[in-house]
């Protein structure tokens, strides 16, 4: 159980374009999903908070018009990259928590690796 | 505000020897506290975590984390590992239900260690 799903796994686009990862839960509904940055051998960054329903609470230093997040549903989450420049390469991961009062545990998707030319 | 130190970046092993993995927190508030792994080209995976209740926790593949409040630790050991336990391991944080609910579950994370198990 608490299986969470990422589409798609790589990606290389132009510099210019625009990219959506999506996050699913697959067996569970999340009121919660987070979005994670990781650079090559460093810990994940915090990028995002998101609710479904309502609008997502970025970390400070964050661009919330580069990096929208829409969390429509209790199983879906997208990240959308718009304008990606060759710094926004990285691997872009997303988890999502079961609601509760009891447990406060996140389970990660494997990860999306964006590549910008 | 939160944060995590693991203090080796990288633990190089033998097989069936013994491990600690070393995991320092600092926080204003109760804590979460939180062992996850990532093996080569796969997501992170829930190993173990301390919500509350007994300080010392266990994980199915026989790794084993203590809560230490005074010494604000909660390092990962496993008294014999396997080739199989070669991943980078993060020690995360999170302050659980934070005022208004507005930090939930929001994890800090340590900066990994890439624990290698050699034959």
């Amino acid at each position: 159980g608490a299986v969470v799903s990422q589409h798609p796994s790589r990606v290389i686009c132009k510099s210019g374009t625009s990219v959506k990862i999506e996050c699913r839960s697959l067996d569970f509904q999340a009121t919660t999903m987070f979005w994670y940055r990781q650079f090559p051998k460093q810990s994940l960054m915090l990028m995002a908070t998101s609710n479904e329903g309502s609008k997502a609470t970025y970390e400070q230093g964050v661009e919330k018009d580069k990096f929208l997040i829409n969390h429509a549903s209790l199983t879906l989450s997208t990240l959308t990259v718009t304008s990606a420049h060759p710094e926004d390469s990285s691997f872009y991961i997303c988890s999502a928590s079961l609601a509760g009062p009891s447990t406060d545990t996140q389970y990660f998707g494997p990860g999306t690796r964006l590549t910008v030319l | 505000a939160q944060s995590v130190t693991q203090l080796d970046s990288q633990v190089p092993v033998f097989e069936e020897a013994p491990v600690e993995l070393r995991c320092n927190y600092s926080s204003s508030v109760s804590v979460y506290l939180f062992w996850y792994v990532q093996y080569p080209n796969q997501g992170l995976q829930l190993l173990l975590k301390y919500l509350s209740g007994s300080t010392l926790v266990e994980s199915i593949n026989g790794f084993e984390a203590e809560f230490n409040k005074s010494q604000t630790s909660f390092h990962l050991r496993k008294p014999s590992v396997h080739i199989s336990d070669t991943a980078e391991y993060f020690c995360a944080v999170s302050d659980g239900y934070g005022a208004g609910g507005t930090s939930y579950g929001k994890l800090t994370f340590g900066q990994g260690t890439i624990l290698t198990v050699h034959p």
